[in-house]
């Protein structure tokens, strides 16, 4: 069964400052996925990551995706507040069944 | 149309009704998936059409009912709900599922309140 975990669940961080979120997955996949969720809104694709070595970037976010160590980290470079959601990773499995998210990570970014 | 769309945005029910909830993209996607979502948890996978065809169904109880009549819209049938199933219930479609997941495009959910 695949499982993903994603760390820290909670963070709060100042203005300014850069952050990385880490998911971590439990059996081979090569595709993985980020997404935003504002409070009570739906999920926005922020980053799809297809292979060992992928990188990819948008504004302050950079997201990057190591398939042997099976890691993603998601890097908030300069946070500003408009940065505050929940990010969750999702992992594909391999057979193509189904996403696996992780339980997300509660950003908060303060002024 | 780039967007997945949901009706309502907001619905509350008693126990004893019997209401729909509609899912619709014109993107060409071929499945189509719903998810339900509790208050600061991820997405659980409730259901998966594959080509109009039921496909995954994840132990969902029979008060949820799935239909897709085409392949632009999905249908969720409720009935006899229990205070227990308010959540968010997100719609999502994807281009195919046959070679693996492909990326997922979220609906805006409908926010269920079930008393």
């Amino acid at each position: 069964e695949l499982k993903v975990e994603q760390n820290p669940l909670f963070l709060s961080m100042q203005e300014g400052k850069n952050y990385t979120i880490y998911c971590n997955y439990s059996t081979t996949s090569d595709r993985l996925y980020w997404y935003r969720q504002d409070p009570g809104k739906s999920l926005e694709s922020l980053f799809v990551l297809l292979s060992n070595g992928a990188v990819k970037q948008e504004g302050r976010l950079m997201a990057s995706l190591d398939t042997k160590a099976r890691l993603s980290t998601l890097h908030i470079t300069a946070a500003v507040h408009d940065l505050s959601a929940t990010y969750f990773c999702a992992v594909a499995e391999t057979s193509g069944s189904r996403l696996t998210f992780g339980e997300g990570t509660q950003l908060t970014v303060n002024p | 149309d780039t967007e997945v769309t949901q009706t309502p945005k907001h619905l509350v029910m008693g126990m004893t009704n019997k209401k729909s909830l509609k899912c619709e993209q014109h993107m060409g996607h071929r499945a189509m998936y719903w998810y339900k979502q509790k208050a600061k948890k991820p997405p659980e996978l409730m259901f998966v059409y594959s080509y109009e065809k039921l496909s995954i169904n994840e132990s969902v109880p029979s008060r949820f009912s799935p239909e897709c009549p085409n392949s632009s819209l999905l249908n969720l049938h409720l009935h006899a709900l229990q205070p227990e199933d308010s959540a968010l219930y997100l719609c999502a479609s994807s281009p195919t599922r046959t070679s693996g997941w492909d990326e997922q495009f979220f609906g805006p959910g409908t926010r269920l309140t079930v008393l």
